[in-house]
This record gives C-alpha cells, sequence and structure tokens, in this order.
C-alpha cells in the first residue's frame, strides 16, 4: 500500500542551528515528492517538490529537501533555522500512475525553533 | 487575489443536519479536490474533479456529496452530519492533471455535536 512516513511527531532545534525534518515513502514506480508548511488556522503552503532531476531541491524559505530513491526518503533540511520556523510540516507523495492525481500526506512534524 | 477560496471558515452543526462547504478558484484550474485533516493523520481524499462535469471519489468519501457544474466552484455536501465528520477540510486545486502543483485554501473547521 501507498504511505508515507514522518517519524518523529515534533523536531525541536534552537534558532541558528541546522534542522532536518524526516520523511520516508512507500510507492512504486517514480513518485513526486512534495513539502508544505501549515501555520496556526492557516492553509498548506507550498515549501517545495520533486520530479526528476538533480536529487537536491531548493525551495521556499531557504528550506531544501533531498531525495534518497535507494532509502525511498525526502528530508527536508535547512541550514538555519529561524523562530518563524515553526510550524507544521507535511511531506506527500503523489503517485503518477493514479487515476485520482491524489496526494499521499504523512502524519505532520510540528517544529519548533527555540530563540 | 487569485487563489482558493474557502467558505465559511468556521462551522458548528448538530448531528443529522446537512451542509455545503463552499470552494472557488479564480485560476481556471481543471483539478480540484477536498481533503480532510484529522490529527496524526494527516489529509485524505475525499472527493476529486478533473473538469466541469466530472467528480469521482477519494479515500474517504462515505457521507459526503460533490458537483462540479463550472470550472471554478467545487461545493463539498454532508449529507447528514456524523460526529465523526469533526475535522478540518480542505479545498485544493491544480492547473490540470499533468501538473504536480497544488493550490491549498484555508480550510474550514467543522464540529459536528
Amino acid at each position: 500500500a501507498q504511505s508515507v512516513a514522518q517519524p518523529e511527531d515534533q523536531v525541536k532545534v534552537a534558532e541558528g542551528n541546522p534542522l532536518t525534518v524526516k520523511c520516508t515513502y512507500s510507492v512504486s514506480g517514480n513518485p513526486y515528492l512534495f513539502w508544505y508548511v501549515q501555520y496556526p488556522n492557516r492553509g498548506l503552503q507550498f515549501l517545495l517538490k520533486y520530479i526528476t532531476g538533480d536529487n537536491l531541491v531548493k525551495g521556499s524559505y531557504g528550506f531544501e529537501a533531498e531525495f534518497n530513491k535507494s532509502q525511498t526518503s525526502f528530508h527536508l533540511k535547512k541550514p538555519s533555522a529561524l523562530v518563524s520556523d515553526s510550524a507544521l510540516y507535511f511531506c506527500a507523495v503523489r503517485d503518477p500512475m493514479d487515476s485520482s492525481y491524489k496526494l499521499i500526506f504523512g502524519s505532520g512534524t510540528r517544529l519548533l525553533v527555540r530563540p | 487575489n487569485a487563489g482558493v477560496t474557502q467558505t465559511p471558515k468556521f462551522q458548528v452543526l448538530k448531528t443529522g443536519q446537512s451542509m455545503t462547504l463552499q470552494c472557488a478558484q479564480d485560476m481556471n484550474h481543471e483539478y480540484m479536490s477536498w481533503y480532510r485533516q484529522d490529527p496524526g493523520m494527516g489529509l485524505r481524499l475525499i472527493h476529486y474533479s478533473v473538469g466541469a462535469g466530472i467528480t469521482d471519489q477519494g479515500e474517504v468519501p462515505n457521507g459526503y456529496n460533490v458537483s462540479r457544474s463550472t470550472t471554478e466552484d467545487f461545493p463539498l455536501r454532508l449529507l447528514s452530519a456524523a460526529p465523526s465528520q469533526t475535522s478540518v477540510y480542505f479545498c485544493a486545486s491544480s492547473p490540470n492533471t499533468r501538473t504536480a502543483y497544488y493550490t491549498f485554501g484555508s480550510g474550514t473547521r467543522l464540529t459536528v455535536v
């Protein structure tokens, strides 16, 4: 079955330190991979996506993610965290062969950046 | 501003009541969809549409109805609300099924008592 796992419910880092939010997936073929961020009482905002090409994808607000096909992972990273990065982060996958074109979401990881 | 607009933002219903959640986009997107977000479960697809007059079921369609009479609008109807439908509902659109880019609305928080 298709699935996305975000193994950490919460990640805490100090401002200025690097951050990593983990994501692994189980989808056959060559999936499309996404990261979204959700601030309180707001909708989901697109951060970045991987379709094909360079395994390192750069996105909004200084975030980047690395696609690792052998480990079926797509971890989100940022070299220097800001307090304003505190939010709920979702990893999502789309199977290009799925006729519903749906996104399969992980359960989310809450990022807390301490001043 | 261009985007996906959802109304209402908040709603409280009594068990058995019906209501319609509205979703409108002004980007001429072909693809529209409804998700529900439950704690610890991410978002799950309820229904989707690949164009006006075409709708289909997603992962969790029971208790919900949709229609797509225009490109812009994709309302979600709760036929007889149940406490299990307490959730946050998001509408998302995409230019077409070939484009892997989705725009999400700001959500409707629904409580069924």
